[in-house]
């Protein structure tokens, strides 16, 4: 089973900042099968990155995606105060099992 | 528009068996590339997938917890239900059914782009 380690666990910024949210694979993932999620507080999952880099529907073009193997990032150019949640990443490419989410990065004021 | 939404009980006693189900609209279940998966979330913590079923009833489990979990798709009624059998304060989480996301070109790729709102279960006496 590939286990995904996300860092930091949770991250302290300002509106307007840079936030770069890592997520580290314990094996290759296959075909850089990757996605990111948004949560806010008793809300649903919001998928914002799939296949590691391309952006999901009507996702803001300051999320952006990149990485490849093991490592992966999820940057946010210029915070909004909407953007402050916790952030998962989630691995399709394996096959037994199919997907592993990672433990999650909370991005706080 | 596609929506789902996950029913059941709110409260269960140990060592029953949970029964959830998701009902979808504005997609058919059966639909050519159609997936739908379970996934929890403890109160406070990570989200955690337990199991899937393709448009064809191609299933997949967590295999951690496969022993207890079963995932059923009822086409007719444009439904999935998924069952936990032998529930433990441990199963206490909110339950999310989620759409694949349309479009994957590889089979295997699973992903989900619409959510249920969830539904919160606890297991206690």
């Amino acid at each position: 089973e590939i286990v995904l380690t996300q860092s930091p666990g949770s991250l302290s910024l300002s509106p307007g900042d840079r936030a770069t949210l890592s997520c580290r694979a314990s094996q290759s993932v296959s075909n850089n099968y990757l996605a990111w999620y948004q949560q806010k507080p008793g809300q649903t999952p919001r998928l914002l990155i799939y296949h590691a880099s391309n952006r999901a529907t009507d996702i803001p073009a300051r999320f952006s995606g990149s990485g490849s193997g093991t490592d992966f990032t999820l940057t946010i150019s210029a915070l909004e105060p909407e953007d402050f949640a916790v952030y998962y990443c989630q691995q399709y490419g394996s096959t037994l099992p199919p997907m592993t989410f990672g433990p999650g990065t909370r991005v706080e004021i | 528009q596609i929506t789902l939404k996950e029913s059941g009980p709110a409260l269960i006693k140990p060592t029953q068996t949970l029964t959830l189900t998701c009902s979808l609209s504005g997609v058919s279940v059966d639909s050519y590339d159609m997936g739908v998966g379970w996934i929890r979330q403890p109160p406070g913590k990570a989200l955690e997938w337990l199991a899937f079923v393709y448009f064809n009833d191609d299933k997949r489990y967590d295999l951690s917890l496969m022993s207890r979990l079963r995932i059923a798709m009822d086409a007719p009624k444009n439904q999935v239900v998924l069952t936990v059998t032998n529930v433990d304060p441990a199963d206490t989480a909110t339950y999310f059914c989620a759409r694949r996301a349309g479009g994957i070109k590889s089979y295997g790729a699973i992903y989900f782009d619409f959510w249920g709102p969830g539904i919160l279960v606890t297991v206690s006496s």
